[in-house]
């Protein structure tokens, strides 16, 4: 069975860092890109970053852009966000995601189950 | 950046045909895929390719895409189907990832 477990999320103040880990198994996981999503509390999902399947090459929303790192151990299969400079706008819900069949016209499946992370004082 | 415009929400009768749209320039030249996200669930994948439906999701779903608007069509209504549905494609322009904004199906 595919599937993707995130971890990390939690309570950090603004301006702080938290790193986020999204453990894949039951797939290849070195042979797909991979996404990380964002929801806010009662909002809509909002894409935020995407690596390829060897690490080589990344994508940000401008939101993020300069702020988070997305990055990739194949050998452990595992997905990061390192997530520096905190704003209490970046409080949601991350998940993670695949993309089926690696390239940029694709869909997300599956996705993760999400870990919440919240940036408050 | 592109924008994806949803209506915030849908009502529609159980066994009745529900339609939700997802409009954007020429969104028609576009991959549009489509998400249900039920209240404190992960997002599933229901249509994928503008009207290509993963295994496992009925039939009932599914979705076409021309000009302007792409549709995502639930035939025969059941209770379970009330959730949020989301639309995204992939824009060249802004190398990024849109959603909708969601739209709220709700079955009377």
């Amino acid at each position: 069975e595919v599937q993707l477990v995130e971890s990390g999320g939690g309570l950090v103040q603004p301006g702080g860092s938290l790193r986020l880990s999204c453990a894949a198994s039951g797939f290849t996981f070195s042979s797909y890109w991979m996404h990380w999503v964002r929801q806010a509390p009662g909002k809509g999902l909002v894409w935020v970053s995407r690596i390829n399947s060897d690490g080589s090459s990344t994508s940000y929303a401008d939101s993020v852009k300069g702020r988070f790192t997305i990055s990739r151990d194949n050998a452990k299969n595992t997905l990061y966000l390192q997530m520096n400079s905190l704003r209490a706008e970046d409080t949601a819900v991350y998940y993670c995601a695949r993309d089926p069949y690696s390239n940029y016209e694709n869909w997300f499946d599956p996705w993760g189950q999400g870990t919440l992370v919240t940036v408050s004082s | 950046s592109y924008v994806l415009t949803q209506p915030p929400s849908v009502s529609v009768a159980p066994g009745q045909t529900a339609r939700i749209t997802c409009g954007g320039n020429n969104i028609g030249s576009k991959s549009v895929h489509w998400y249900q996200q039920k209240p404190g669930q992960a997002p599933v994948l229901v249509v994928y390719d503008d009207s290509d439906r993963p295994s496992g999701i009925p039939e009932r779903f599914s979705g076409s895409n021309s000009g302007n608007t792409a549709t995502l069509t639930i035939s025969r209504v059941e209770a379970g189907d009330e959730a949020d549905y989301y639309c995204q494609v992939w824009d060249s322009s802004s190398v990024s990832w849109v959603f909708g904004g969601g739209t709220k199906l709700t079955v009377l």
